[in-house]
């Protein structure tokens, strides 16, 4: 069955612009995950939704940030007033939420601020 | 906040040969995974750990869940050229429930020139 997609695969935007980035999790998937990867690192943690809790915004780096799960489905993550140290790639994750840790990640989305 | 600290950052493997890497955290985990990034693309996982002490094998893949829950181990053997990417332990938080992974920086597999 089909993956993890996120669009677009690649976003150039200039500093101080807003950007959405998007993510569609696994059909049937109810915990969505967005996670932060900068160059030569390790995958930082944004913002983790499972079901219709209440989002857990515990890594997301500033209020710059912010996520909405429409439907309990696709994913929007915005960065208002973008800067030069948001770029990154951004991952999304998902996965079944009945008791399984195995997370399945999307393509990403580079994001470069100019 | 918790960290993972993996080792190698890097290695060079020739075809053949058997790689072995690492992970320890300063606190417990529950569940450990590693996962394998090619460029361009998201980690996929390769291996789930959820008992200390377990030993799971994987193909040419296996994994060590350590028995105090603060360490794991990655081992390759008989690497092929398609081995080569980056790959990525996470932990997950003791006491959580379905939340999210604290991950290692990695460990870049690159062929011997």
């Amino acid at each position: 069955g089909a993956g993890v997609s996120q669009s677009p695969s690649n976003k150039v935007t200039e500093k101080g612009k807003d950007v959405e980035l998007r993510c569609d999790p696994i059909s049937g998937h109810t915990a969505l995950y967005w996670y932060r990867q900068s160059l030569g690192q390790g995958l930082e943690f944004l913002i983790y939704f499972q079901g219709n809790s209440a989002p857990d915004k515990s890594g997301l780096p500033s209020d710059r940030f912010s996520a909405e799960r429409t439907g309990g489905s696709v994913s929007t993550l915005t960065i208002q007033r973008t800067q030069q140290e948001d770029s990154a790639v951004y991952l999304c994750a998902s996965s079944t939420g009945q008791g399984a840790f195995e997370q399945f990640f999307g393509p990403g989305t580079r994001l470069t601020v100019l | 906040g918790q960290q993972l600290n993996q080792s190698p950052q890097s290695m060079f493997i020739q075809e053949g040969e058997d790689v072995s890497m690492n992970c320890t955290s300063s606190s417990i985990f529950n569940t450990w995974l590693w996962y394998k990034q090619d460029p361009g693309e998201g980690p996929v996982l390769l291996i789930a750990l959820y008992k200390a002490g377990e030993l799971t094998s994987n193909g040419r893949l296996t994994a060590q869940f350590g028995i105090t829950r603060k360490d794991s181990f990655l081992n390759i053997s008989a690497s092929i050229p398609s081995d080569v990417g980056i790959y990525f332990c996470a932990g997950q938080n003791y006491g959580g429930s379905q939340g999210n992974l604290i991950f290692g920086k990695g460990t870049k597999l690159s062929v011997k020139p």
